[in-house]
């Protein structure tokens, strides 16, 4: 039962690199998110996807980009990271035709932006 | 403004005893879901609870149970005879009509001591 995974665990990067953190489930679900949470908060969505081919922005975007080619895949991308980015990063699928199910989460990626 | 209030962002009791983690939530919608979500030391994300907005019955499940109320718009989360293995923190969530975006608390961290 492997459920939603991300790659990788953990990560440092210096300012103004570029990554791509990976997500991909095999619960066949529709719905996938991706939040932040920094310490002693709760999470913040970042984006969401309702399908393949389909995303929008949550609370904080800015920073950030996502596609969803696959309903498998949904990874979330840093192009010029920076110090405020540094955060635990969760990614999330739910199943169904709406976002009211219970969501499933990966076990997170930890980022630090040095 | 915040959709979803955890005021207590820490509670430490001693093993057995009762404690009571507290969610206030706001929304205009008159269709929403409201969740619970139990963070370990391990970090990864537990769901515990899912309830929609027609079902005020409250709702017990071992140790664990469920009050919520409409008219004050809360939905308190109670743990009975409280043990080490209940320390976490745990997180309140709400999707509103669009069930598309979840809105999480900041979470309460629970200390249960032996």
């Amino acid at each position: 039962n492997a459920g939603v995974t991300q790659t990788p665990k953990f990560r440092i990067l210096k300012i103004g690199q570029s990554m791509t953190l990976q997500c991909t489930q095999d619960m066949n679900h529709n719905y996938m998110y991706w939040y932040r949470q920094d310490p002693g908060m709760g999470l913040k969505l970042i984006y969401y996807s309702v399908g393949a081919g389909i995303t929008d922005k949550g609370e904080v975007p800015n920073g950030y980009n996502v596609s969803r080619s696959t309903t498998e895949d949904f990874p979330l991308r840093l192009e010029l990271a920076a110090p405020s980015q540094t955060s635990v990063y969760f990614c999330a699928s739910s199943y169904g035709e709406s976002g009211n199910q219970p969501q499933h989460f990966g076990d997170g990626t930890r980022l630090s932006i040095l | 403004a915040q959709k979803v209030t955890q005021a207590q962002t820490e509670i430490s009791v001693v093993e057995k005893e009762d404690v009571t983690l507290d969610c206030v939530y706001e929304t205009r919608d008159t269709t929403y879901y409201l969740f619970w979500y139990k963070q370990p030391p391990s970090g990864e994300l537990v769901f515990l609870i899912r309830r929609n907005s027609f079902d005020e019955q409250n709702e017990i499940s071992g140790r664990y149970s469920w009050n919520f109320q409409k008219s004050t718009s809360s939905f308190n989360f109670t743990i009975t005879a409280s043990q080490v293995v209940d320390s976490a923190v745990y997180f309140c969530a709400l999707s509103e009509a669009d069930f598309n975006k979840f809105y999480f608390g900041s979470g309460t961290k629970l200390n249960v001591k032996p």
